[in-house]
């Protein structure tokens, strides 16, 4: 069964650090890409970052960039959101979701997210 | 950054009926566009994938349709459990952005 298990949300001040961690199991870790979606209270999802199987690629919503850094260690099938200058904007509950691929024909056409976690709350407040 | 625009935000309906809801982007992203359904205090859950594709274990009451910048999703027979809130998301470009959703409420 897939399981993905968030951790390290917490209340930290503005300007601050958390680190979020995402543990997987019950598949190939190593064969997906990761995502991080958040949700701020009582709002919509937002897409906050991504990362390939090997971490050779990343990317970042234009609002953490900077400040946000994703990783992986694929040893340990955990994936990482480490968040610095946190600001009043970044509450939210944070999400990790598993990514796949879409094909037609054999061509990428795009991603989705079929497993998701359970979120880990994030409360930026002096 | 390639935006998302849903449509209505708020729906009501009945039990039974059948709804269609509208998710537009800025510019065409081919058939780059997922359903999701969240239920309150949960994650979110993946009903329509590449514009048209069922997840498995999604009821065929759900439909999606559309190509370039228009599509929708279709609920057909509406079930208690389906009065909840539904995002659409883009996945031609990063980053991948969601609609505002759009919340179900029953009539």
């Amino acid at each position: 069964e897939v399981q993905l298990v968030e951790s390290g949300g917490g209340l930290v001040r503005p300007g601050g650090s958390l680190r979020l961690s995402c543990s997987a199991s019950g598949f190939m870790f190593s064969s997906f890409s990761m995502t991080w979606v958040r949700q701020a209270p009582g709002k919509g999802l937002e897409w906050v970052a991504n990362i390939y199987q090997d971490g050779s690629e990343k990317y970042y919503v234009d609002s953490v960039k900077g400040r946000f850094t994703i990783s992986r260690d694929n040893s340990k099938n955990s994936l990482f959101l480490q968040m610095n200058s946190l600001r009043a904007e970044d509450t939210a509950v944070y999400y990790c979701a598993r990514d796949v691929i879409t094909l037609v024909r054999g061509v990428i056409v795009g991603y989705y997210l079929d497993y998701w976690g359970q979120g880990t709350v994030v409360t930026v407040a002096s | 950054d390639i935006q998302m625009t849903q449509s209505p935000s708020f729906l009501s309906a009945y039990v039974g009926d059948r709804v269609t809801i509208t998710c537009r982007a800025s510019q065409s992203i081919g058939s780059s566009l997922n359903w999701y359904q969240q239920k309150p205090e949960k994650a979110p859950k993946v009903l329509i994938f590449a514009a048209s594709s069922l997840q498995s274990g999604v009821p065929s009451r759900f439909a999606g349709s559309g190509s370039g910048t228009d599509f929708t999703l279709t609920i057909n027979n509406l079930q208690p459990e389906d009065f909840v809130t539904y995002f659409c998301q883009q996945s031609y470009s990063v980053p991948y952005s969601f609609g505002q959703g759009t919340r179900l409420e029953i009539k």
